[in-house]
């Protein structure tokens, strides 16, 4: 009964890859969103969509693709990964817009530990 | 520029006592705040939040109070317990301005001893 789940919990790989990270939810939720977690540990924003549509785009580089097949699923692309890009990613989703007092409250996936060689 | 911060990186307290964590920030368009528990290879776990039209919520042993005059809130735990050990984020929203956007402080890692 897991209410959002990401996959892989853990992933390595060589500079220059390219590499996926799913993201499923399970609450009826219309928003979800990307966040990475550095190594000074903040939680930083990267991507949110709303019914399959990219309200949050924050300045990511261009490698990084979100894609919504569908409001429960939010996959995040990462092309020819760099040093840099190791981190801590964490998938999160919310009830929209429409839904008044959730809106802001967030809830998060495990979280995918991404090592870059 | 860090909109919401958390100045204390760590904080221990004993098994019973009140364990306070706080926050600052600086965005006045910030209208709704959340604190969230966060354990070892786990994401965030939604706490406690707070509208700005409220200066206090309380939910069991834990309340959040706001004071917007000083862009300033605080999480009370009391009593507090072993398993409150956790790195505790606070987050703001500035929902009229950018929805559901969150903005998370660094953390403070709270250690409760028994």
């Amino acid at each position: 009964d897991t209410a959002v789940s990401q996959t892989p919990k853990y992933l390595v790989t060589q500079m220059g890859n390219d590499k996926s990270i799913k993201c499923e939810q399970n609450l009826g939720h219309d928003t979800m969103y990307w966040y990475k977690q550095d190594s000074k540990k903040f939680l930083k924003i990267m991507f949110s969509y709303n019914n399959k549509e990219l309200i949050i785009n924050e300045t990511v580089p261009n490698r990084f693709s979100p894609k919504s097949p569908d409001k429960a699923h939010l996959n995040l692309h990462i092309n020819s990964l760099e040093l840099g890009d190791s981190a801590v990613y964490f998938c999160a989703s919310s009830a929209g817009a429409t839904s008044g007092i959730l809106l802001g409250t967030q809830y998060f996936g495990p979280g995918t530990r991404l090592t870059v060689l | 520029d860090q909109q919401v911060k958390q100045n204390s990186p760590s904080l221990s307290v004993q098994e019973g006592r009140i364990s306070i964590l706080n926050c600052d920030y600086t965005n006045s368009m910030f209208d709704y705040f959340l604190w969230y528990k966060k354990y070892p290879a786990e994401g965030p776990t939604f706490l406690i939040s707070i509208s700005s039209i409220k200066d206090k919520n309380e939910d069991g042993r834990f309340t959040v109070f706001l004071n917007k005059s000083a862009k300033h809130l605080s999480l009370h735990i009391v009593p507090s317990q072993p398993g409150d050990s956790a790195v505790y984020f606070c987050a703001a929203s500035a929902r009229k301005t950018s929805g559901s956007r969150l903005t998370f402080g660094e953390g403070t890692q709270l250690t409760v001893n028994p």
